[in-house]
Formats: structure tokens, sequence, C-alpha cells
């Protein structure tokens, strides 16, 4: 089991440059996440998806959007990037979306210049 | 707004010291509190999960209480190892929140000197 798998692990943008934020995992989980993390203010949860089929806004989702493909994948993408989305991006899924563990991927650290 | 807010920001041991620190939670419609130990260039990985009042959990020398009509978790480190040296994060859900909406609190950072 690989468990939750991001890609890339580093990204470097200009301003303005669209990407998409890459996560998988093989641990049949409904529920999947994105979270952003920043020096000083901890984790923070920009969407998440309950379930195959639905997606959520969290607490930061302005300059985001969010696919859910299938059970296994959740993408995030930036469409036009900005320097306040310099941060490092962690993906995360639980089997059940309160109760449950949430497993982290290893993060994907992005620079936007 | 809900808030978690986890003391001290950061803590320094001398290797075989025990500590603990804690997390305070808002205490109305509590449903969970998770937690986290982060070390530095690697992902968090769960410690515990908590739902009732009076939990106690242990995993080797690390343990957690949860008061949740107060609206704090302590979690202690007996006999702190250099390995432990991490970040320990809380994380808060309650009834009505948003699903899957767990609130993180900021961490507790420690570092444990041989």
């Amino acid at each position: 089991n690989a468990g939750v798998t991001q890609t890339p692990k580093f990204q470097v943008l200009k301003t303005g440059q669209s990407m998409t934020l890459q996560c998988a995992q093989d641990m049949n989980h409904n529920s999947m996440y994105w979270y952003r993390q920043d020096p000083g203010m901890g984790l923070r949860l920009i969407y998440y998806s309950a379930s195959e089929g639905t997606t959520d806004k969290g607490e930061v989702p302005n300059g985001y959007n969010v696919s859910r493909l299938n059970k296994r994948e959740f993408s995030l993408r930036l469409e036009s990037a900005a320097p306040s989305q310099t941060s490092v991006y962690f993906c995360a899924s639980s089997a059940d979306p309160v109760e449950d563990t949430q497993y982290f991927g290893p993060g994907t650290r992005l620079t936007v210049l | 707004i809900l808030n978690v807010e986890q003391s001290p920001q950061s803590l320094h041991v001398q290797e075989g010291d025990s500590t603990n620190f804690t997390c305070s939670f808002p205490s109305s419609n509590f449903y969970a509190l998770h937690w986290y130990r982060w070390e530095t260039a690697k992902s968090p990985e769960a410690l515990f999960v908590m739902t009732l009042n009076g939990d106690e959990k242990k995993k080797g020398r690390i343990s957690a209480t949860l008061n949740t009509k107060e609206g704090y978790s302590y979690l202690y480190i007996k006999g702190s190892q250099p390995e432990d040296s991490a970040t320990y994060l809380c994380a808060f859900t309650n009834y009505g929140g948003s699903q899957g909406n767990l609130i993180f609190g900021k961490g507790t950072k420690l570092s444990v000197k041989p």
C-alpha cells in the first residue's frame, strides 16, 4: 500500500500561471481533503470531498478549484497563481469524514514568484 | 469561529524528562478530538482519536486524556527521547460542523536534547 501519494513534490510558478496538484489514495477511503500549511498558521482546509461525487469548500477556498475524479483521486487546481499561494500543500484521506483518522500525503512545496 | 488552542507553542526538554502539553477546544457539540505527530520534512501521522469524555489512550510512552465538558485534552510523554522531537497537533470536530472539517491547532513543537 502506497497510502496517499502527491505529485509533484516541488513546483515553482510565476504569477498568473496555472497548475494542478494531483493526489491519489489506495486505501479505499471515502473522504479526501486538501490543506495548506503556512508558518505560524497551522493546517488550514482548502476543500474537501466527503464522498465520491461531492466537493465542499473549507476555510480558505479562494483561488482554488478541485475535482474528485473518482474514489481514488482528488486534484487541486490553481487557475492563476499568486504569491500568496506560496505554501506547502497536503492531501489527506479518511474512511469517514468526521470520526476517522486522516492519513496525509508527503506534501507539495509550491513557490509562486 | 471555532478555535483550537495549543500550549505551549514550543518546549525544550532533556532526554529522560516527562512532559505534557494542552489542547483547548470549544466544548459545545463536541464530536471527536485527534492528536497527530508531525516530524520535520514529513507529513502528520495520527496518534489518537478520542470521542468520549474521560477517554484515555496510550501508545508506548505517549498517552492522552480528554475532558469534553471543560474542553481540553492533555498529551503526556513519559521519559522523552530525541526521536520524540516533533510538532504535536490536535484537531477537533463537532456535531453540526461541516463534514470533514477538522479544525487544527497550531501545534506544540517539542525538542528533546540528548
